[in-house]
């Protein structure tokens, strides 16, 4: 069973930084594009960032291109997303998510639970 | 950027009856399209993809249609859980991924 568990959201001072995990288990995770997507509260969806599956191509937002950073460790079949500067405009659910499809045509099949991410003074 | 629309915003039925959900993208998405339900409270659950195939596990009263521009979800006979909101989302151009505004299907 594929399962995707988020940690790291919190409260956070404007300006201030937060790292935000996913630890993936039930496939091989070394073989899949994954992808953090965000939901602010009472809000629809939207895409943040993704990373192809050694890393090498990584795509972002425009909103937080520059102060967020994507990564992943293929070791620890875990995703990252280290969020800097951040603005009260990004409070929201994190979701970490797998990549299924091909040749650049994904959708997004599983889903983590979340981790709520609040920036208030 | 692809921006994708919703209608309506809201639909209240009863259960046991049809559900009608559209879905349009502001240009051609070919018919890398995906559907997502989403309960309160709970991550987004992939329904349909490429515009009619149903994801594992999901049952065949919920059905996709539709090529390039416009797209339909349908559930043919509402059961009390699948009273949710609804999301389309486009991956044929990105990024970014776009979602649309979502639908939510409510009890009347």
């Amino acid at each position: 069973e594929v399962q995707l568990v988020e940690s790291g959201g919190g409260l956070v001072h404007p300006g201030g930084s937060l790292r935000l995990s996913c630890v993936a288990s039930g496939f091989s995770f070394s073989n899949y594009w994954m992808t953090w997507v965000r939901q602010a509260p009472g809000k629809g969806l939207e895409w943040v960032a993704n990373t192809k599956q050694d890393g090498s191509e990584k795509y972002y937002l425009d909103s937080v291109k520059g102060r967020f950073t994507i990564s992943r460790d293929n070791a620890k079949n875990s995703l990252y997303l280290q969020m800097n500067s951040l603005r009260a405009e990004d409070t929201a659910v994190y979701y970490c998510a797998r990549l299924s499809g091909r040749y650049y045509q994904y959708y997004f099949d599983n889903w983590g639970q979340g981790t709520l991410v609040t920036v208030s003074s | 950027e692809i921006v994708m629309t919703q209608s309506p915003a809201t639909l209240s039925l009863s259960p046991g009856e049809r559900a009608t959900l559209s879905c349009r993208a502001s240009q051609t998405v070919i018919r890398n399209l995906a559907w997502y339900q989403q309960k309160p409270g709970q991550a987004p659950r992939l329904l349909i993809y490429g515009a009619s195939t149903r994801a594992t596990g999901i049952p065949p009263r919920f059905s996709g249609s539709g090529s390039g521009t416009e797209f339909t979800l349908t559930i043919s006979s509402l059961q009390s859980e699948d009273f949710a909101v609804y999301y389309c989302q486009q991956y044929d151009n990105w990024p970014p991924f776009t979602f649309g505004p979502g639908t939510k299907v409510d009890i009347k």
